[in-house]
């Protein structure tokens, strides 16, 4: 089966650039999370939602970055006037709704802002 | 949520078991001890979760002490593919809901 899906794998952009980094979550799974993860650190929790609503967004670091998931499945972040400490690897992982508490990660997307 | 503290990095040579600590002082009552793993060039990957008792999966055992300050991860035949940075976190389980919280982590080199 499949798992949490994540395209590009690489995105290679210039500052101020606008980009979009798409998350196929494991089909059924309700919840979804964006983290980012710089180098040699730890993945950081940016935006959570349940459903189609962003239950916590408390981890976006400005209003250059949003995320969305319209239909309660695919979610895309989104990032304005790119900057180049925005470099990162972006993580997306899913979990079902309740009773589970293991999340599954994709393979991330390297942002990389030149 | 409670912060943990886990050795920056460990060896561990193949075949051998590999423990590794983490400690979690301030953990409340209703917080879980969950482990993750982190392979290189890949995203983190669920391995074992506990709230007291200590817990086995065919990945490794998880073993916490009695006040719940700390814990061990145990892999019990190390491979070269176990090789990854390995993250202890604390957080309220049976809800979706909440994120984790990942700290630097265990790096975990086997060497042949």
């Amino acid at each position: 089966g499949a798992g949490v899906s994540q395209t590009p794998s690489n995105k290679v952009t210039e500052k101020g650039k606008y980009v979009e980094l798409r998350c196929d979550p494991i089909s059924g799974h309700t919840a979804l999370y964006w983290y980012r993860q710089s180098l040699g650190q730890g993945p950081e929790f940016l935006i959570y939602f349940q459903g189609t609503g962003a239950a916590d967004d408390s981890g976006l670091p400005n209003d250059r970055f949003f995320a969305v998931r319209p239909e309660g499945s695919v979610s895309t972040l989104k990032i304005q006037r790119t900057e180049r400490g925005d470099s990162a690897v972006y993580l997306c992982a899913s979990s079902p709704r309740t009773g589970n508490t293991e999340a599954f990660f994709g393979q991330g997307t390297r942002l990389t802002v030149v | 949520d409670a912060k943990t503290t886990q050795p920056p990095s460990m060896d561990c040579a193949e075949g051998r078991a590999a423990n590794l600590p983490c400690n979690h002082s301030t953990i409340s009552g209703n917080e879980y001890v969950y482990w993750y793993r982190q392979i290189h060039s890949q995203g983190p990957q669920y391995i074992i979760h506990g709230l007291k008792n200590n817990e086995t999966n065919e990945m490794a055992s998880l073993i916490i002490t009695e006040d719940r300050k700390s814990s061990t991860l145990i892999l019990p035949h190390a491979t070269l593919r176990d090789t990854a940075v390995y993250y202890c976190i604390v957080r309220p389980a049976l809800n979706a809901g909440n994120m984790l919280t990942f700290g630097g982590g265990t790096r975990l080199m086997v060497k042949p």
